[in-house]
């Protein structure tokens, strides 16, 4: 099993719909991490948990809900999304919130909002 | 300002030669980490290097190396010996103490390997 998984790996969308992408980390760690990188922007830290708990916030619009149940799963719930929320969306995880801690990115998911 | 800074959009390199991507950072945290990932047309974010600012010697982790100058708070990564897998867009990144931890990453270079 590789270290970060993300499902699903492409998501199409329309603005009503909600739906849920999926992050599993096998790695032992306890922060784990959303990101949106679009095209032509550097990548965005979303939200941060660590050991279950959110630290992090990054002004982000309400028509995203992270959720954290354990520290191996990280899932993004989407709801009447806009068409530029499409993106990438990018998991990583981390031993823990420390700056000499080195984040491991999962395979990240496409989403095209229509 | 930016905190880091990576001024090449696109770089070229022959293959089998050695390629240095440029980064430069600003912080005013003693402590940090710097990192680079590669990411391939595929999407996923490959780790490939980090240097501690405590790091006395300079970071390797196989054709990887990291130039690490602090004073001039510039973290260039060269690959040595580039092959055709390496054409990957490459992301360098920083960690501060006093920022929980947080990352930011730099704009990207994109690298062609060229036959």
């Amino acid at each position: 099993e590789t270290g970060v998984t993300q499902t699903p790996r492409h998501l199409v969308m329309g603005m009503t719909n909600k739906k849920s992408l999926k992050c599993e980390q096998h790695l032992g760690h306890n922060a784990m991490y959303w990101y949106k990188q679009s095209a032509k922007k550097p990548l965005e830290l979303m939200f941060v948990y660590s050991l279950e708990e959110r630290v992090e916030n990054n002004s982000v619009p309400s028509r995203f809900s992270p959720e954290c149940p354990n520290s191996s799963h990280l899932f993004l719930h989407l709801h009447t999304l806009q068409p530029e929320d499409s993106a990438l969306y990018l998991c990583a995880s981390s031993h823990s919130g420390q700056s000499q801690e080195t984040q491991y990115f999962g395979p990240g998911t496409r989403l095209l909002v229509l | 300002a930016q905190k880091i800074t990576q001024t090449q959009p696109g770089m070229f390199v022959q293959e089998k030669e050695a390629v240095t991507l440029d980064c430069t950072y600003d912080t005013s945290d003693q402590s940090y980490g710097l990192f680079w990932y590669k990411q391939p047309s595929s999407g996923e974010m490959i780790f490939l290097i980090y240097q501690g600012s405590y790091d006395e010697q300079n970071a390797t982790e196989g054709r990887y190396s990291l130039n690490f100058q602090k004073a001039r708070k510039s973290a260039n990564l060269v690959i040595s010996a580039s092959q055709l897998g390496d054409s990957a867009m490459y992301f360098c990144a920083m960690r501060e103490y006093t920022n929980a931890g947080k990352s930011t990453f730099g704009d990207g270079t994109t690298l062609t390997v060229k036959p």
